[in-house]
């Protein structure tokens, strides 16, 4: 079973369309919990943390089930500009009980937003 | 955008060939990261960097090797570079060990 999974897409959705992505993660002492989202061709850039209470940034809200080890990111309102692929990054631990921010990252989810 | 800066950002090289890929930062960040990205595969960690002249692998360190002797540079080796290398090499930077931020990354080509 992979650390980090994500339901790879395709998702094509018009434009104002509201969009929510899941990722399940394995370990259940994962600390940190992100969604960056990584244009074609360039770097992954961090979009949100996920906090257990739940976030909200604008039209993006992040969710976090610890229990079920599972989050989710929602988008509201599509615009074209949303059009990426959104990654599900998990910071937990590794075997030796050490961390130094050792990220593990899903292999992302494709969005294309159309007019 | 964090001040994160890779160089060179294309190589195309031989195989067998030594290759040093630079990853230098302005942000006085404690931690620094390099990852290689292919598809399939997503983005995985070869090795990073906890301070100066502290390092440690990730989970495809093989056939790399990493230095740091400031805390602005952090230095990928390719000792004798493979086809299985070709690939996006990303470097990070992260103040805490949390959030990391990501340089424009270097497409390097092995033939």
């Amino acid at each position: 079973r992979k650390e980090v999974e994500q339901d790879p897409g395709p998702f094509n959705v018009p434009e104002g369309a509201t969009v929510a992505f899941n990722c399940t993660y394995s370990n259940s002492a994962s600390q940190s919990f992100f969604w960056y989202r990584q244009d074609c061709r360039k770097e992954p850039k961090l979009l949100m943390s996920v906090y257990s209470s739940g976030n909200e940034d604008g039209r993006f809200t992040a969710q976090l089930n610890r229990a079920s080890q599972y989050i989710s990111l929602l988008i509201r309102d599509s615009k074209l500009s949303d059009s990426a692929t959104y990654l599900c990054v998990v910071k937990g631990w590794n075997a030796g009980g050490t961390s130094y921010g050792k990220l593990t990252f899903g292999q992302g989810t494709i969005l294309t937003v159309h007019p | 955008d964090a001040g994160i800066t890779q160089s060179p950002r294309h190589k195309v090289t031989e195989t067998g060939t030594p290759v040093t890929l630079r990853c230098h930062q302005t942000e006085n960040h404690r931690y620094m990261y390099w990852y290689r990205q292919d598809p399939g595969h997503g983005l995985r960690l070869i090795h990073y960097s906890y301070g100066v002249k502290d390092t440690d692998k990730g989970e495809v360190s093989d056939g790399y090797s990493v230095s740091r002797s400031k805390t602005e540079d952090f230095l990928l080796t390719l000792e004798s570079a493979t086809s299985s290398q070709t690939s996006v090499y990303f470097c990070a930077i992260s103040r805490t060990g949390a959030e990391q931020y990501f340089g424009p990354g270097t497409r390097l080509t092995v033939t």
